[in-house]
């Protein structure tokens, strides 16, 4: 089935030590997102990715950077994680922005 | 700031009833609404997309979605326990939630009584 997946489900890392999360999908979908849920919160989206196009929310850390190196992956790296970064990441996808947005199971990660 | 206003619940509804869920959103140019599912410790399922005024069925899901007056509505008929999760309310510029993304509300905690 198509999909769209995202490893590690659990990642815990510890404080200020560079992480990396990934995500690849078989939907060959245009746009790729990448959100943060913190507990009992709504998504807040942190950038996307329109092919190779790169946007960039105003507020989100310069800590949180991104990557898609091809149509079906994307990655999301943390630089410098610190306590407030524990929360559940989750990837998007869409074909084009004119059709709904399909998640992964998510990367919950945790900082010690 | 665009923003999508939910109650937060817990919305006790027995089972076999009516659950009537609520959103209001900030953004009059939002073209497209979405209402998302999601259990605890899982991602976001998509249940209902709405773009025009006016209702939309699918199986036991109603949205509803009023641009004047900035609201939409999930309506879900004969209720059933595993409905109970928490509903999230999604707006998005363009007419599939666009490329810039959604803006989500907090979402409601819905609790199907058995």
């Amino acid at each position: 089935d198509a999909m769209v997946i995202q490893n590690p489900r659990y990642q815990v890392t510890q404080f200020g030590k560079p992480v990396t999360l990934s995500c690849s999908q078989t939907l060959n979908h245009n746009v790729m997102y990448w959100y943060q849920q913190k507990s009992s919160q709504a998504p807040k989206l942190l950038f996307h990715y329109y092919d190779k196009d790169f946007n960039n929310e105003a507020d989100t850390p310069d800590n949180f950077q991104s990557r898609r190196p091809n149509t079906s992956f994307c990655f999301l790296d943390i630089r410098s994680p610190g306590l407030g970064d524990a929360a559940m990441y989750l990837c998007a996808t869409s074909r084009d922005g004119n059709q709904p947005q399909h998640f992964g199971d998510g990367t919950r990660l945790s900082i010690l | 700031q665009k923003e999508v206003e939910q109650n937060s619940g817990p919305l006790s509804v027995p089972e076999g009833a009516i659950a009537s869920l609520n959103c209001t959103y900030s953004d009059r140019g939002s073209q497209s609404f979405f209402w998302y599912r999601q259990y605890s410790g899982k991602s976001p399922e998509l249940i209902m997309s709405i773009y025009s005024n006016g209702d939309k069925e699918d199986g036991r899901f109603t949205a509803q979605l009023n641009k004047a007056s900035q609201y939409v509505s999930l309506l879900i008929r004969d209720s059933q326990p595993s409905d109970s999760a928490t509903y999230l309310c999604a707006a998005g510029q363009g007419s599939g939630g666009g490329a810039d993304g959604l803006t989500f509300g907090k979402g409601t905690h819905l609790i199907i009584q058995p």
